[in-house]
């Protein structure tokens, strides 16, 4: 069966744009979660959604946020980019409600901030 | 808040078992170990998780102290595949928390 998509693989925003980015977890997963990672920090937990709830968000300001749809398909978005937010976002799925417990990731999002 | 602490890098011999080292002298009581691997430009790849008894499957096995504070990962027979950065991670309902990974290579 089809992994985790994530769309678009690669983008490049400019300073105070927005950028949304997408997820399509595996068929029959209903939870997501999404992550950061960057050569300095490494890996951070951003949100966790599960049947179109967060259950959970990591230390991130109110810029980044996220919505999980009725098909389980998610999309994060982040306003007033800044230079910072350059990483790769990761997103994961899960058959579970502990989005950690065998969770398949996408390949990411690539996104470069100039 | 929590830390993982892992050693930046580690060597292995082909066929030799791999243990890998992960220390969270700070988790709760409700809070999973998980074991995930990334190999370059791919996303990272679960391999085992754990609450407090040694847990085994066909990748690895997790052996977790009493008290908690630390664990080891350990792959039996280490292969040329299993070059990768491996990361430790604590999980509780509201708190993820990555340790910052060891690359483990593999040498022929």
């Amino acid at each position: 069966k089809a992994g985790v998509t994530q769309t678009p693989r690669y983008l490049i925003k400019t300073r105070g744009q927005q950028v949304t980015l997408s997820c399509s977890p595996i068929s029959g997963h209903r939870s997501v979660s999404w992550y950061q990672q960057t050569p300095g920090q490494g890996l951070q937990f951003l949100f966790e959604y599960f049947s179109e709830t967060q259950r959970n968000k990591g230390n991130f300001p109110g810029r980044f946020s996220g919505r999980q749809f009725s098909n389980s398909r998610s999309e994060m978005n982040v306003s007033t980019l800044e230079l910072g937010d350059s990483a790769l976002y990761l997103c994961a799925s899960s058959t579970e409600q502990s989005s950690m417990a065998e969770a398949f990731f996408g390949q990411g999002t690539r996104l470069t901030v100039v | 808040d929590a830390k993982t602490t892992q050693p930046p890098s580690m060597d292995c011999a082909e066929g030799r078992a791999a243990n890998l080292p992960c220390n969270h002298s700070t988790i709760s009581g409700n809070e999973y170990v998980y074991w995930y691997r990334q190999i370059h430009s791919q996303g990272p790849q679960y391999i085992i998780h754990g609450l407090k008894n040694n847990e085994t499957n066909e990748m690895a096995s997790l052996i977790i102290t009493e008290d908690r504070k630390s664990s080891t990962l350990i792959l039996p027979h280490a292969t040329l595949r299993d070059t990768a950065v491996y990361y430790c991670i604590v999980r509780g309902y509201q708190k993820v928390t990555f340790g910052t990974g060891t690359k483990l290579q593999v040498i022929p």
